[in-house]
């Protein structure tokens, strides 16, 4: 079935290193893609989007790579801050699918200072 | 501040109760949904709206109830109250999809639900 899944689970990082959260999907239609970042004991907040025809986007110290042949998704943090840590989505969704998302599991991203 | 409110932020109910959560955003957003979260299970659908006046079901809508008789408010029901249902809850809405806008999804800070 359709689904998002996470490479790792928890991955620690120093400050001022870059960071690299990795993501795969399983559903070729999917069309649109977001990352989330969620702290403690708040929502989900929007980071970054991309769409299937992009192959990158980059934003303020983000970056999201798509990679559509093997169906990965990336979001790389440079220079990593302590305010980064945080439990990081991916999601994905399709014109077809009423605009649902469909989740990933989630990252933990510690940042050591 | 324009955003997603949800009331009440925690609540414990009893086994069998029912309780309304409320949701409210003032973006003129098309389109809400109710989520529950849970550890190690992500982010689970429970119902969705693409409007006022239509709703439909998520992945896990049972013993769930909502309405949306405006563009602003998408409450979500409890009917009989289990503690299957201990959760945290969270409200999201979005942009009407083709305006341009990222469609990425705006959330409410959660609602704390123990039944007991």
């Amino acid at each position: 079935g359709e689904s998002v899944g996470l490479h790792l689970p928890t991955l620690s990082v120093q400050e001022g290193d870059n960071s690299i959260i990795n993501c795969a999907y399983s559903n070729s239609a999917s069309d649109y893609f977001i990352w989330y970042k969620q702290e403690s004991g708040k929502g989900p907040q929007f980071i970054i989007d991309i769409r299937s025809n992009m192959d990158k986007r980059q934003g303020q110290r983000v970056t999201v790579l798509l990679n559509k042949t093997v169906k990965h998704l990336s979001l790389q943090i440079a220079a990593t801050q302590p305010g980064d840590s945080a439990v990081y989505f991916c999601a994905e969704s399709n014109a077809g699918n009423n605009r649902k998302l469909i989740w990933g599991l989630g990252t933990s991203l510690a940042v050591n200072p | 501040n324009a955003g997603v409110t949800q009331t009440p932020k925690f609540q414990v109910l009893k086994t069998g109760q029912s309780m309304t959560l409320q949701c409210a955003q003032d973006m003129n957003h098309e389109y809400m949904s109710w989520y529950r979260q849970d550890p190690g299970m992500g982010l689970r659908l429970i119902h969705y709206s693409v409007g006022a006046g239509i709703t439909d079901q998520g992945e896990v809508p049972n013993g769930y109830n909502v309405s949306r008789s405006t563009t602003e408010d998408f409450p979500l029901r409890l009917l009989s109250a289990a503690p299957s249902q201990t959760s945290v809850y969270f409200c999201a809405s979005s942009p009407p999809r083709g305006t341009g806008a990222n469609y990425g999804y705006t959330f409410g800070s959660g609602t704390r639900l123990t039944v007991v």
